[in-house]
């Protein structure tokens, strides 16, 4: 079955570690997000991409790095510069189109929770 | 700045008990607005997207709305399998997202 597969579910991060949460997808979607949800707030985006070898800050980037070599695969990092890391994290696919100005339907992965030690 | 709101926050309904989410929002120029479902743990599911006002969208239960300024979302006689969180989002030049309204159905 097509989908987004994103690993792990549970991921603990230590004081001054960086993390990285893994994406793959096998929609042959061109362009793939990654959003953060906290309780009470709506879905925020961090980092997306439209294309392989390119990418794009979202609302909340800072703290966070992202890299985009092959089509399926767009992992995120969670760098000790993201002071408050605590959240769900939500990967994201659309067929085309960026999500800024394309009005498409999201193709979401089953999330990872990630928590400070 | 573009803000979409949800409400009421929580919804708890008897097994039958027929009911209406709302979602308002103020963007500059609408270009969608999307109707997700998320189960506790898991990713949010397209329902629906709806471009224009007066605009109807229907599936099972669930049947989505749109005016100028604001989407419904009416569940009608909802049975415990649509517990859920329903997400709104509006796309204008981005996508915004709702916080939500947790839906919990009695049997």
């Amino acid at each position: 079955d097509g989908g987004i597969t994103q690993s792990p579910k549970y991921l603990f991060r230590k004081e001054g570690q960086n993390v990285t949460l893994s994406c793959e997808q096998n929609l042959n979607h061109d362009a793939m997000y990654w959003y953060r949800q906290d309780p009470g707030q709506g879905l925020r985006l961090i980092y997306y991409s439209q294309i392989v070898n390119d990418f794009q800050k979202g609302d909340i980037a800072e703290g966070y790095s992202v890299s985009r070599e092959k089509k399926e695969s767009f992992p995120l990092t969670v760098t000790s510069a993201q002071k408050n890391p605590t959240a769900f994290y939500l990967c994201a696919s659309s067929i085309d189109g960026h999500g800024r100005g394309t009005n498409e339907k999201l193709f979401f992965g089953s999330g990872t929770q990630l928590s400070v030690l | 700045e573009d803000q979409v709101t949800q409400s009421p926050e929580a919804l708890r309904l008897q097994e039958g008990e027929s009911s209406s989410l709302n979602c308002s929002y103020t963007v500059s120029g609408l270009r969608g607005l999307f109707w997700y479902r998320q189960d506790p743990g898991k990713g949010p599911e397209f329902l629906f997207t709806l471009y224009s006002a007066g605009e109807e969208k229907e599936k099972e239960r669930l049947k989505a709305t749109l005016t100028k300024k604001e989407s419904f979302l009416h569940i009608t006689a909802p049975k415990p399998e649509d517990s859920a969180t329903y997400l709104c989002a509006v796309q204008d030049n981005k996508l915004s997202f709702g916080a939500g309204t947790t839906v919990t159905v009695r049997a």
